[in-house]
């Protein structure tokens, strides 16, 4: 079935340091969700991409949907202490039953006040 | 409002023990999901609902019950659990299950089973 390589598996930074995390598959998805899940809260849902070379923002955060289809980057500028957590990419593979993700093994973001 | 309602937030139960999760959404979701977490990994698709009927199960053990009385409420009945099935326990729900994504999870139930 299809994978999601994410990385890096995790981050410590600098408070007002950009952060880049980034998605890969072997196999094209015709959607990627960025989701942020808080310690003991479900994942919270950031930004939706639907279209390659979408490039979509959220305050601070940035997503894009590669040009190939099998990739996807979440950036996150200045970061602050609130945006400690656990960053999971999700997509959506085409004629896929039942809008099944598949979801990235997480990037784990600490940053450093 | 984008809001998936879960409860308990926390349960403890023995390996005889029966109990049951529930999930509520007011947004006119007609999909609806329930997906297991383990610690530090990504959230496991357990059950899939579309329009009130069962459209995945994803081989869950039969300790595992789903159950939907109607498009706005969602259940799992537990029963016979073994520690191993401790962990977060997510609902989520989707405008419908052939639209593209966004899926909108619960805060979850974190589940020990003793």
């Amino acid at each position: 079935g299809q994978q999601l390589n994410q990385s890096p598996q995790s981050m410590f930074i600098q408070e007002g340091e950009d952060v880049s995390m980034n998605c890969t598959s072997s196999s094209i998805f015709n959607t990627w969700l960025w989701y942020k899940q808080d310690p003991g809260e479900g994942p919270v849902l950031l930004i939706a991409l639907y279209k390659a070379g979408e490039l979509t923002s959220n305050g601070r955060l940035t997503a894009q949907f590669g040009i190939t289809r099998k990739d996807s980057f979440l950036n996150i500028s200045a970061s602050i202490p609130s945006d400690v957590g656990i960053y999971f990419c999700a997509g959506r593979a085409p004629n896929n039953a039942g809008n099944m993700l598949t979801f990235g093994g997480g990037t784990r973001l600490m940053v450093k006040p | 409002d984008t809001e998936v309602t879960q409860t308990p937030k926390h349960l403890v139960m023995g390996m005889t023990n029966k109990k049951s999760l529930k999930c509520e959404q007011h947004m006119g979701h007609r999909a609806m999901y329930w997906y297991k977490q383990k610690a530090k990994k990504p959230p496991e698709l357990m059950f899939v609902y579309s329009y009130e009927k069962l459209s995945i199960n994803e081989s869950v053990p039969s300790r595992f019950s789903p159950e939907c009385p109607n498009s706005s409420l969602l259940n799992l009945h537990l029963h016979a659990l073994q520690p191993e099935d401790s962990a977060l326990y997510l609902c989520a729900s989707s405008q419908d299950n052939d639209r593209a994504g966004k899926l909108f999870f619960g805060s979850g139930t974190q589940l020990s089973v003793l």
